[in-house]
């Protein structure tokens, strides 16, 4: 089974600031699938982005970026350019691509941008 | 598409009623995900289905708590009798990729 380890339950960045929130992970697969969500007040889940284990390339979206160490089962979310709106709780999950299609989540880091 | 639906947003029932949470898929997807949120164990999986069957209901609490998917574009969670512990929000997700799962907005239950 997977488990996903968010050991930053709080942080805080100046708006424009860069801020980078820590996830690792186990999984037993070889091939799986990282995402990171986004939950602001409004408790929405919202898909921020997604990395394919197998790419060793680290995925980008816009102003999010990841930093991805296979080896190392690490799985970093950096946030460039912080923006009033990307106060929120953050939460790491991973997807393994056997039968089991149980997308396991980390338990989040609460993101405050100051103004 | 409308994303996915699910009803009500907030509920408010007592100790021993019955509580049924609606969710409509994005249609096409063929998996579908309840899930529960509390403070205390996170973000939980209850149980899910694929194709309208039920794949994997391990994570359901107790017998108290039953899922049905009738059809592609509907789903209930139910809880009979409810207890104040079963206070929470329940969110349905579903997808037809691997590539990550759409959240509806969640229904916020709260037992008295």
């Amino acid at each position: 089974a997977q488990t996903v380890t968010q050991s930053q339950p709080e942080m805080s960045v100046q708006e424009a600031e860069t801020v980078t929130l820590s996830c690792t992970y186990d999984t037993s697969e070889n091939n799986y699938y990282l995402f990171w969500y986004k939950q602001p007040p409004s408790r929405q889940m919202i898909l921020v982005i997604r990395q394919e284990a197998y790419k060793q390339q680290n995925a980008t979206e816009n102003r999010f970026s990841v930093n991805f160490q296979k080896a190392a089962k690490s799985f970093s979310l950096k946030i460039s350019d912080s923006q009033l709106g990307d106060t929120a709780m953050y939460f790491c999950a991973v997807l393994e691509t056997g039968s089991a299609r149980q997308l396991t989540f980390g338990s989040g880091t609460q993101l405050t941008v100051l103004p | 598409d409308a994303g996915v639906i699910q009803s009500p947003r907030h509920e408010v029932t007592e100790m021993g009623q019955e509580v049924t949470l609606r969710c409509k898929p994005i249609s096409g997807h063929d998996y579908l995900f309840w899930y529960r949120q509390t403070m205390m164990r996170g973000l939980e999986l209850l149980i899910y289905f694929n194709n309208n069957v039920p794949i994997d209901d391990s994570g359901m609490p107790e017998d108290r708590f039953s899922a049905k998917m009738p059809n592609a574009s509907f789903s209930t969670l139910k809880i009979q009798p409810s207890e104040p512990r079963d206070s929470a929000v329940y969110f349905c997700a579903s997808s037809l990729s691997i590539y990550g799962y759409t959240f509806g907005s969640g229904t916020r239950l709260t037992v008295v």
